[in-house]
């Protein structure tokens, strides 16, 4: 089992819907979750952090934590055509030592 | 703030030869900076932990040898790739989180795309 888990796509989203990206993840101690965003060819930047269960929204963006059930998800409300990207999700492995682990991404592409 | 500055960006070397990438944090401390790989379609995958004055630590499977990561300083790290090979050929990020708490997440450099001919 991966220690980070993602569906790699594509998921292909109408410009101006709802993108719904999920995420599942094996240490139940993790603390710290993390949503990046990575064009091809570019490094990662980060779009959403959260620490504590339940949602936190910034602008279009919706991350959601059920440390419960393990998971994690990033909503992105009226998608654009910038948004087309891989989007990673990543942990903060702390029951070994500390290291925030990726999954291996999800390609989302909105469509005009 | 976090910003972590890379170069550089690209490079194309002969077979054999060593190439030496540094990852630098400008506005603030990283005690531990991380090495990622990244082949073409493929996710991130984490080669090593640098860690400020002592060595650093690597991931299974990846030959410390060959890749030599110095820290000397509290906002450098660098990764020499010795005795490149084209299998080698490959896109290395760097990344360090913006001091503390530690679970603060990472910011990354722009990225080294390495070509070995």
């Amino acid at each position: 089992q991966k220690e980070v888990e993602q569906n790699s796509g594509p998921l292909s989203v109408p410009e101006g819907a709802i993108a719904s990206l999920n995420c599942t993840y094996s240490d139940r101690v993790s603390q710290s979750f993390f949503w990046y965003r990575q064009y091809s060819g570019k490094s990662p930047e980060l779009i959403m952090s959260i620490y504590s269960n339940g949602d936190k929204e910034d602008g279009r963006f919706t991350a959601q934590l059920n440390k419960a059930s393990q998971y994690v998800s990033l909503l992105i409300r009226d998608s654009q055509p910038s948004d087309s990207a891989t989007y990673l999700c990543a942990v903060n492995r702390v029951s070994s030592a500390s290291k925030i682990i990726f999954g291996s991404g999800t390609r989302l592409s909105i469509r005009p | 703030g976090a910003v972590v500055s890379q170069h550089p960006s690209w490079v194309i070397c002969k077979s054999g030869t060593s190439v030496k990438i540094e990852c630098r944090s400008l506005d603030f401390q990283a005690t531990t900076m991380f090495w990622y790989r990244q082949f073409p379609k493929q996710s991130l995958m984490l080669m090593a932990t640098s860690n400020e004055g002592s060595k650093a630590t690597y991931e299974q499977g990846v030959e410390k040898d060959k890749f030599l990561i110095n820290h000397a300083s509290l906002t450098l790290s660098t990764l020499t790739v010795t005795s490149a090979h084209p299998e080698d050929s490959s896109f290395y990020i760097c990344s360090a989180n913006g001091g503390l708490p530690r679970e603060s997440p990472l910011h990354f450099g722009n990225g080294t795309r390495l070509t070995v001919t």
